[in-house]
């Protein structure tokens, strides 16, 4: 089945930027799409077609995407930017949707 | 403004069903999809299923086939999620989500915790 590899933590302090990456053999046919979670929280879309600003997220969320790897970047991260960060494509293959494992922010 | 109003949380015991709704407003209910997301306690987020509302056309998890269904009630605005025999492994909140197919989520239920205990 068709998977979104993400790493499990990223630290990063105050100001800094911190990368989210995100890997899948089909992800180069489909959009990426990135979710924040906080604790209690349903997730929050930050990201859609591989690097689309929803209308109230901060200019400091951004997207990209390069072959079969998709990458989250927050610019300048801020304490409330800790969160949990899924991403998601869709697999026409299956007319499945499928999310990354998460990926836990720090903000040190 | 959009929002995604889901029922409240169940407790369940091993075997039975148990039928989440959500109930939308805020937007054109059939010019969009709804997508139900699952996440069991200190898990990922799990993807179930997909209704269009607009002509009933149905996408299932593959490993959720034949457990679960999505129906919707256009009459009044909510979308329905039901999951059958259930195991401790559904023990989860479940989420509805706005979305067309194929494309993003972009509004999302509160949740439904879902407690599957004997």
């Amino acid at each position: 089945s068709y998977e979104l590899t993400q790493p499990p933590s990223v630290s990063v302090s105050p100001g800094h930027t911190a990368s989210i990456t995100c890997s899948g053999d089909k992800l180069g046919d489909n959009f990426a799409f990135w979710y924040q979670q906080r604790p209690g929280q349903p997730p929050v879309l930050v990201i859609f077609q591989n690097n689309k600003r929803p209308s109230g997220i901060p200019e400091r969320f951004s997207g990209s995407k390069s072959g079969n790897t998709a990458t989250l970047t927050i610019s300048g991260t801020q304490a409330m930017d800790q969160a949990d960060y899924y991403c998601q494509a869709w697999d026409s293959s299956t007319a499945n949707y499928v999310f990354g494992a998460g990926t836990k922010v720090t903000v040190l | 403004q959009v929002q995604l109003v889901q029922s409240g949380d169940e407790v369940k015991k091993p075997g039975a069903s148990v039928k989440v709704s959500c109930k939308a407003s805020g937007y054109t209910f059939n010019n969009y999809g709804l997508s139900w997301v699952r996440q069991a306690p200190g898990q990922g987020l799990e993807w179930m299923g997909w209704i269009s509302i607009y002509n009933g056309q149905t996408n299932y998890a593959q490993t959720l086939q034949g457990r679960v269904t999505l129906t919707t009630d256009t009459s009044t605005s909510t979308v329905y999620m039901e999951l059958r025999s259930l195991t401790s492994d559904d023990t989860a909140v479940y989420y509805c989500a706005r979305a067309k197919r194929g494309l993003e989520f972009d509004y999302w239920g509160q949740g439904t915790l879902v407690t599957v205990s004997s």
